[in-house]
């Protein structure tokens, strides 16, 4: 069955700091892939997305994934975190089951705090 | 460009009453979707509907129903409210169902006493 890990419930970096939030998946095909990121009372906003091709993936907030078959990993990065990077951040998988069903699989999310 | 939105925004219920959450799309999306967010839980689907006219249960659909009413609009009921159906309810919509990105209403926050 397809799902999504991610490890990390609770992050605390430095403002400044580089960031990388781990996600596995299970999946039996070419996985599609997302980075949500969600900010406290809001939805969830798309940061970006893997479908095939170039396996770093750039996103919006200066963010970017790497997705690596081999360990069926895709990792969020930041190279220098703000503080208005504190939210929670969830991993999906893209999931068909055939004609027009299918969903997304999402991580239980990990919650990114930012020390000033 | 609203994208989805969701009504009420938050919402008390008695146990036992009933509610209908409703969502609205309008970016011409074929794919909606109802969700439940609980602390620790992430996203859990509820109903899905692939394309207008059809629906089909996810993960947690007991205690719910759902209407398409047309292209744009997804209604979640709870016929008779419990306590444990207290959840931020999140509504999203693609452009086709399964590998395609989600786009999310700001979420309905329900608490059943």
């Amino acid at each position: 069955a397809q799902s999504v890990t991610q490890p990390d419930i609770h992050i605390t970096v430095s403002e400044g700091a580089s960031l990388e939030l781990r996600c596995n998946y299970s999946y039996g095909a070419t996985p599609y892939l997302f980075w949500y990121v969600q900010s406290p009372g809001q939805g969830l906003q798309l940061l970006l997305k893997y479908f095939s091709g170039d396996t770093l993936v750039q996103g919006i907030k200066g963010f970017e994934a790497e997705f690596k078959r081999s360990q069926s990993s895709f990792n969020l990065r930041k190279p220098s975190v703000h503080w208005s990077d504190a939210a929670e951040y969830f991993c999906a998988v893209g999931a068909w089951y055939g004609g027009s069903q299918g969903n997304l699989i999402f991580g239980k999310g990990t919650k990114l705090s930012v020390k000033p | 460009n609203a994208g989805v939105t969701q009504t009420p925004k938050f919402q008390v219920l008695k146990t036992g009453q009933s509610m209908t959450l409703q969502c609205a799309q309008d970016m011409n999306h074929n794919s909606m979707y109802w969700y439940r967010q609980d602390p620790g839980m992430g996203l859990r689907l509820i109903y899905y509907s692939a394309s207008e006219g059809t629906t089909d249960k996810g993960e947690v659909p007991n205690g719910y129903n759902v209407s398409r009413l047309n292209k744009r609009e997804f209604s979640l009921r709870l016929e008779s409210a419990a306590p444990s159906q207290t959840s931020v309810y999140f509504c999203a919509s693609s452009e086709g169902a399964g590998q395609q990105p989600q786009h999310f209403g700001d979420g309905t926050r329900l608490s059943i006493l």
